[in-house]
């Protein structure tokens, strides 16, 4: 069974903080990953993906360790917005368009 | 505006009842699955489709049908709900050119 495991949390973390949320895949095989955002009773949405290189979007910067199966999302500068769970996605590989979710990282930034 | 929609957005029902939840995206994308989220269980897929007439089997598809007669509609159908589908269900669309997972903003189901 492919899996992706994530620290559930809570990260309680104060404004202006900066904050690393940790997955592990399992399967070798995949070749797209990504961070989603989903806030509470709502919908997950795209953060961004994830690239080999390593990608930035403003305060969020994503890391892939392929040889290690290890995805990393790092939030810098914390905002009360920011709090939400946070679930790292990876693509089951072979272009199969299945994805397969972790549960999810729960992030509460307090003022 | 690119969207998945899905009907109702809250349902109370009774076990075996019949039930079923629309979806629908207007991306024209071919590959559209449900899902149901649950505390603790993260999303798990029930089931998927790869394009018109063509579904699959996810995670867990146990007491779940779907069909898929139209790209841009995929129902969701409990043909006899019981109360663990007591769930949080989302429909979505996939863009396979980028892979982003557009969502539809989900049902609460709760059967009594």
């Amino acid at each position: 069974r492919k899996e992706v495991e994530q620290d559930p949390g809570p990260f309680n973390v104060p404004e202006g903080a900066t904050v690393a949320f940790n997955c592990t895949y399992s399967n070798s095989a995949s070749q797209s990953f990504f961070w989603y955002r989903q806030d509470c009773r709502k919908e997950p949405k795209l953060l961004m993906s994830v690239y080999s290189s390593g990608n930035e979007d403003g305060r969020f910067t994503a890391q892939l360790n392929r040889a290690s199966q290890y995805i990393s999302l790092l939030i810098r500068d914390s905002k009360l917005s920011d709090s939400a769970t946070y679930l790292c996605v990876v693509e089951s590989g072979a272009g199969s368009y299945q994805l397969t979710f972790g549960k999810g990282t729960k992030l509460s930034v307090i003022p | 505006e690119a969207q998945v929609t899905q009907n109702p957005r809250y349902l109370i029902t009774v076990t075996g009842k019949k039930l079923t939840v629309t979806c629908s995206q207007n991306m024209n994308h071919e590959y559209m699955s449900w899902y149901r989220q649950d505390p603790g269980l993260g999303l798990r897929q029930i089931y998927y489709s790869m394009n018109v007439e063509v579904t699959d089997k996810g995670d867990v598809p146990e007491g779940y049908k779907v069909s898929r007669k139209e790209k841009r509609n995929f129902p969701l159908i409990l043909e006899s709900p019981s109360p663990n589908q007591t769930s949080l269900y989302f429909c979505a669309s996939l863009g396979t050119d980028t892979y982003e997972q557009y969502f539809g903003p989900g049902t609460r189901l709760t059967v009594t």
